[in-house]
């Protein structure tokens, strides 16, 4: 109940184009989720994060969609840029506990 | 420093061996965190500090692995008798601490080698 499931576990777009990554969990407690980005060599960086009161956040071209009775949420990142080729991971936290990460999807964008 | 910092970058021992890995967290953070990540898996939590003290050290897979925080900034995770199971990257992250979803600044991690 504690795991968080990511899809795909890994995605190629053109530049331009549209990235969508899925997260799925189980367990209705979590009330926190975050995606962070990490690229190679360097630690996960926050990138968005969004509570269950809300259906979707924007932050530049990056956006979270959140469906509380699927207990599913996704990252769409638009106008992909190579800039963006990372590997992907959304988080999932009960407040006051410690955060439980997906697997993670990296992300190639073709220029 | 600006960010969290780590050393070393890369630890290579053998099986046996006993490691110590060092965080620097951001100064005024009061929050640190340890996650150890496997290849091609997201980081998983060991254990967490709030000022001193282990809050949290649930994560620990074992007896094996200790961390101290002594003066409530750098952080020290040691681990003894290694196996060739704890190869992985040890990511130190700090936080302002009020809040368990105050950003969480990661450092680069240490890359661990068991032979």
């Amino acid at each position: 109940q504690q795991q968080v499931k990511q899809s795909p576990q890994s995605l190629i777009v053109q530049k331009g184009g549209i990235s969508i990554i899925n997260c799925a969990y189980e367990n209705t407690a979590f009330d926190y989720f975050p995606w962070y980005q990490q690229f190679p060599g360097k630690g996960p960086a926050l990138l968005i994060a969004i509570r269950p009161d809300v259906s979707e956040k924007k932050e530049g071209r990056f956006t979270i969609s959140f469906n509380k009775s699927a207990k599913q949420f996704s990252l769409h990142i638009m106008d992909s840029q190579p800039g963006d080729s990372a590997t992907y991971f959304c988080a999932a936290l009960i407040y006051g506990q410690n955060f439980v990460f997906g697997p993670g999807t990296r992300l190639s964008v073709l220029p | 420093g600006a960010g969290v910092s780590q050393t070393p970058s890369n630890k290579v021992t053998e099986k046996g061996k006993y490691v110590e890995l060092r965080c620097d967290p951001i100064s005024g953070h009061t929050a640190l965190y340890w996650y150890r990540q496997s290849l091609g898996q997201g980081p998983e939590f060991l254990i967490y500090f709030q000022g001193t003290g282990a809050a949290d050290d649930s994560g620990l897979p074992n007896d094996r692995f200790f961390a101290v925080r002594p003066e409530g900034s750098v952080s020290t995770l040691k681990i003894q008798r290694t196996e060739r199971g704890d190869s992985a990257v040890y990511l130190c992250a700090s936080s302002l601490g009020q809040l368990s979803t105050d950003t969480q600044y990661f450092g680069p991690g240490t890359r661990l080698t068991v032979l």
